[in-house]
């Protein structure tokens, strides 16, 4: 089985920084990796997702995230966050190769203020 | 071009009471899940199903049950209601498992 753990549970933020959010995974078997976003009240939506090729994956309103395999994470990067960045945060995981579920972590809140 | 679709969007029920979660999708799709959203626990998988007339349990099935008798629709049935299911109930589906899945805008559901 697949797991998800997400180190941080909040992240504060002042606006115009970097922040970096924390996915680590466990898997025997390969896998593929998300990232959700979940703002107040809504449902989730992807981030972005690593299924194969480049290691470094590009997502919607200027996030990435990079796949590294011997560290069994997938961490998720912005260069300057904005205030409507704030957010819950879900990294998931599923197993390649056979129809199988996503897994998801426990989130982590990122917090930007001014 | 309504994507995934869950009614109602807030319920309370008393303890012991009956109820019925529609999700419905109009993209197709062949995968169908339901999560729960609990404080501090991430979402959880109740059920899913991987096409027309089948359903699996996830990780936590029990006091829950599903089914699929249409593609587009996934119905999650709570048969007596309980104290500990008061969460926040989100429907997805997805083309295939390693594709996007796009989710409801949630259930939230009290019970008393």
């Amino acid at each position: 089985a697949q797991s998800v753990t997400q180190l941080d549970s909040q992240v504060p933020v002042f606006e115009e920084a970097p922040v970096e959010l924390r996915c680590n995974y466990s898997s025997s078997v390969s896998v593929y990796l998300f990232w959700y976003v979940q703002y107040p009240n809504q449902g989730l939506q992807l981030l972005l997702k690593y299924l194969s090729g480049s290691t470094l994956v590009k997502g919607i309103n200027g996030f990435e995230a990079e796949f590294n395999k011997s560290q069994t994470s997938f961490h998720l990067r912005k260069p300057s966050v904005h205030i409507s960045d704030t957010a819950e945060y879900f990294c998931a995981v599923t197993r390649t190769g056979t129809a199988s579920k996503l897994t998801f972590g426990t989130g982590t809140r990122l917090q930007v203020t001014l | 071009n309504a994507g995934v679709t869950q009614t109602p969007k807030f319920r309370v029920l008393k303890t012991g009471q009956s109820m019925t979660l529609l999700c419905a999708q109009d993209m197709n799709h062949e995968y169908m899940y339901w999560y729960r959203q609990d404080p501090g626990m991430g979402l959880r998988l109740i059920h899913y199903s991987v096409g027309e007339g089948t359903t699996a349990k996830g990780e936590v099935p029990d006091g829950y049950n599903v089914s699929r008798l249409k593609k587009q629709n996934f119905l999650l049935g709570l048969e007596s209601a309980a104290p500990s299911q008061t969460s926040v109930y989100f429907c997805a589906s997805s083309y295939d498992w390693q594709g996007e899945a796009f989710f409801g805008q949630g259930t939230r559901l009290t019970v008393v």
